[in-house]
């Protein structure tokens, strides 16, 4: 069975910083592209950003650039999201998505809540 | 940038047709896929290649493109087909974009 698994969510004041992660299983990780999708409450989804299977080529929306640095680690099955300079604009749930061609959505995690408050 | 448009909101009765549309100009040029998500739960794709159904995806599901506007069109829809959904695409295959969403209304 496939499964993704986040974490790393919660509660950050404005200007903070988090690391989300995604732990999976029941597919073999390096042959796929990985992807993190975002939904701000109430709203719709956003393409946040992807990455190769080898982690060599990296993309993402032009809002979060320079602020959020998505990653992977194909030894331990893992993606991570790594955020910065947090705004109120990132509250969102995040969704770590997996596929096998690039922006392929094919299987996707239940999502972890990132809130930015003060 | 560019963007997807989509309708907020559709409403039909059980049984009848629903068809939700998606324009933009990318999709004169690029296939598109839908996602249905329902409350609470993560998106599920229903079309792909703007009429492909992945393998589990009812036959009453099904997709259309024509110039920059591609369909999605659930014949016979079931209350329980009552959804968000989502068109997606890419003018690079590198960035991607979804549509502002359609609430689909089966009552």
């Amino acid at each position: 069975e496939v499964q993704l698994v986040e974490s790393g969510g919660g509660l950050v004041q404005p200007g903070g910083s988090l690391r989300l992660s995604c732990g999976t299983s029941g597919f073999t990780f390096s042959d796929y592209w990985m992807n993190w999708v975002r939904q701000a409450p109430g709203k719709g989804l956003e393409w946040v950003a992807s990455i190769n299977q080898d982690g060599t080529e990296k993309y993402w929306v032009d809002s979060v650039e320079g602020r959020l640095t998505i990653s992977r680690d194909n030894a331990k099955n893992s993606l991570n999201l790594q955020m910065i300079s947090l705004g109120v604009d990132d509250t969102a749930v995040y969704y770590c998505v997996s596929g096998l061609f690039s922006g392929w959505l094919q299987y996707w995690g239940q999502g972890v809540l990132v809130a930015v408050s003060s | 940038s560019y963007e997807l448009t989509q309708p907020s909101s559709v409403s039909v009765s059980p049984g009848q047709t629903a068809r939700i549309t998606c324009s933009g100009d990318v999709l004169a040029t690029k296939s598109a896929r839908w996602f249905q998500q329902k409350p609470g739960q993560a998106p599920v794709l229903v079309i792909y290649r703007d009429s492909e159904r992945p393998s589990g995806i009812p036959g009453r599901f099904s997709g259309s493109s024509s110039g920059t506007t591609v369909t999605l069109t659930i014949s016979g829809a079931h209350v329980d087909d009552e959804a968000d959904y989502y068109c997606y695409s890419s003018a690079d295959n590198t960035h991607w974009v979804f549509g502002g969403g359609t609430k689909l209304t089966v009552l």
